[in-house]
């Protein structure tokens, strides 16, 4: 079955570096487009960034353009989120998140099918 | 950005009773990019209906969707204990993804 594992959370200052990454298993990887999505209990749910299937296309939400990195590697099936110049208001559950189409489907719904389990971060001095 | 705000904040129902949630959108979503999710304490949120009105496999004909243009809407016929949650809907626009606040549906 589909498995979305994210790893790399933990608690880190304001103005420092984080990296998620996200395991993927159990579907063609390299046929879905990735993304990552946060959650904070102020906020709710916040779209974050995508990648397409192939590398080919990335895009953020415009708070963290220039900030982070999406990239993934389609041979080791990994996602991963460089997150630079770290705000307090970056602190959320970031989730991998599977793009429901996939590349020939021939039809966009852009929804998510698939969620890791998520993992925290925290920025705070 | 399209935003998305959801209606009511929180639902107090009984079991079996009917819910209605709406979803009211800046401008207007194409009908194949209106998506209603489900989530419980401690879990990831997991999909229930895309595209407006299709249920995802394995869920109750109970959770209907509905809606065009800017208004949309969630419908839970008659309410089972386990459907007490938090319910988000989110578009797909522009390259572009967004969610609403959410509306809770705590029992009354």
């Amino acid at each position: 079955q589909v498995q979305l594992v994210e790893s790399g959370g933990g608690v880190v200052q304001p103005g420092r570096s984080l990296r998620l990454s996200c395991a993927a298993s159990g579907f063609s990887f390299s046929s879905h487009g990735m993304h990552w999505v946060r959650q904070t209990p102020g906020k709710g749910l916040e779209w974050v960034a995508n990648i397409w299937h192939d590398g080919s296309n990335k895009n953020y939400v415009d708070s963290v353009r220039g900030r982070f990195t999406i990239t993934r590697d389609n041979s080791k099936n990994t996602v991963d989120l460089q997150m630079n110049s770290l705000r307090a208001e970056d602190t959320a559950m970031y989730f991998c998140v599977r793009d429901a189409s996939y590349f020939g489907s021939g039809t966009y719904f852009g929804f998510f099918d698939h969620w890791g389990q998520g993992t925290l971060v925290t920025v705070s001095s | 950005e399209i935003v998305l705000t959801q209606s009511p904040g929180t639902l107090s129902l009984s079991p079996g009773e009917r819910a209605t949630l709406s979803c009211r959108a800046s401008q207007s979503v194409g009908s194949n990019f209106l998506t209603w999710y489900q989530q419980k304490p401690g879990q990831a949120p997991r999909f229930l209906i895309y595209a407006t009105s299709t249920r995802a496999t394995g869920i109750p004909d109970r959770f209907s969707g509905s809606g065009s243009g800017t208004d949309f809407t969630l419908t839970i016929s008659r309410l089972d204990p386990e459907d007490f949650a938090v319910y988000y809907c989110q578009q797909y626009g522009s390259s572009s993804w967004t969610f609403g606040q959410g509306t809770k549906v705590e029992i009354k």
